[in-house]
Parts: C-alpha cells; structure tokens; sequence
C-alpha cells in the first residue's frame, strides 16, 4: 500500500504570494491532518479533515486554510506569505477503523522557502 | 488539552551502547502515546505506540517503550544503536478526536 504522499516537495515563494499544497492519503483513509514544523516553534497542528468536514483546527490565522475532496486528496493554501511561513508543512492521515483511527501516518512533507 | 516534555534536547551515544529518551506528558484525561523518528529531510516515521492492553509496546528498528500512567511517562529505549539509528525522535500524545500533540523532540547522536 503505497504511503502518504505530499506535492510538491520543494517550494520556494517571494512574500506576498500564495502558495496550495497538496496531500493525497494513504488508501482507504479518511482523516487528514496538516502540521507546520520550524526550527523555533516545533510541530504545531494546523488542521484536520474528515470526509471533506474541517475537525479540528489549530492557532494559525486565516491566511491558512485546507480543504478536503471526496477522493479524500486535501489541500492547504496559505496567502499573502510572510518570511515566518518559511517551514516544512506535513501531511498525516489516519485509518478508519476502530482500533486504530487514532494513528497517524505522515508524509515526506513540502518544503517552503520564503524570500 | 494536553503538554509533552522531552526532558532531553540531544541524546549523545556510542555505537552499541543502550539509549533511553524520556517522555513526560500532562493530560486530563485518558490519551493515545506514540513516538515518531525522523531522518534528515525526511517527514516522521511512526516507530510505536501505546493504544491500550500491555504497557510495554514494541516498535521497529528494535526500539521499545513503557507506559507508566503514575508517572505519565512514555520513555523509549533501544538495547543497543546503530550509526543509522541517528536522527530526531518525537513524542506524541493524542485524545480521542483531538490533535496530536507533539514534544520538542530529542536529538540522537550516535558516535563511533
């Protein structure tokens, strides 16, 4: 089964622009989280959907948002790009069934650079 | 909401020796524990996990961790390391239906 897989890998914006990343989940799975990963501030939760419903959402202001198809594929976009966007974004999916609708599986992540 | 506290920013070890990472978690009610690993340039990789039943849990790559709910700790440990086993290892805790949450994370470092 093939894994979590995140497009594109490599990114790099001027500020100002807008940006749309995209994760398409592992087979099957329903549920998809996004997370943002700095040197400064860690992993932080940004968002979560579950056929195509926001779940959850983290402390990150408007100019970030997702989105989330029927095929299960989400994307996030974020507008107006600061510098401090900077950051590998990850993608995590989680399975369906009971026993383990709690794990979650992460991709190889995007890399973005803003300049 | 839950916190996670990795006691220990960077982890130096010989090869062959035995490693321990320290996890501590704070929550109000009952959470999922997990640990990640991640390599350079790479996304995290799920290494174990502790859903319920036993409080020892085994992982891949040889890594193991217990529970302790009097303690709410998860440590992770690895009898013995490899020069492959270097990279950035990443507790987690989640409620049901909520976020994971994510430690500051341990570097390991394993020497010759």
């Amino acid at each position: 089964k093939a894994g979590v897989t995140q497009t594109p890998r490599y990114l790099i914006k001027t500020r100002g622009q807008q940006v749309t990343l995209s994760c398409s989940p592992i087979s099957g799975h329903r549920s998809v989280s996004w997370y943002q990963q700095t040197p400064g501030q860690g992993l932080q939760f940004l968002f979560e959907y579950f056929s195509e419903t926001q779940r959850n959402k983290g402390n990150f202001p408007g100019r970030f948002s997702g989105r989330q198809f029927s095929n299960s594929r989400s994307e996030m976009n974020v507008s107006t790009l600061e510098l401090g966007d900077s950051a590998l974004y990850l993608c995590a999916s989680s399975p369906t069934y009971r026993a383990d609708q709690e794990t979650q599986y992460f991709g190889p992540g995007t890399r973005l650079l803003v300049l | 909401a839950q916190s996670v506290t990795q006691l220990d920013s960077q982890v130096p070890v010989f090869e062959e020796a035995p490693v321990e990472l320290r996890c501590n978690y704070s929550s109000s009610v009952s959470v999922y524990l997990f640990w990640y690993v991640q390599y350079p340039n790479q996304g995290l990789q799920l290494l174990l996990k502790y859903l319920s039943g036993s409080t020892l849990v085994k992982g891949i790559n040889g890594f193991e961790a217990e529970f302790n709910k009097s303690q709410t700790s998860f440590h992770l440990r690895k009898p013995s390391v490899h020069i492959s086993d270097t990279a950035e290892y990443f507790c987690a805790v989640k409620a049901a239906g909520n976020k994971l949450t994510f430690g500051g994370g341990t570097r390991v470092l394993v020497k010759p």
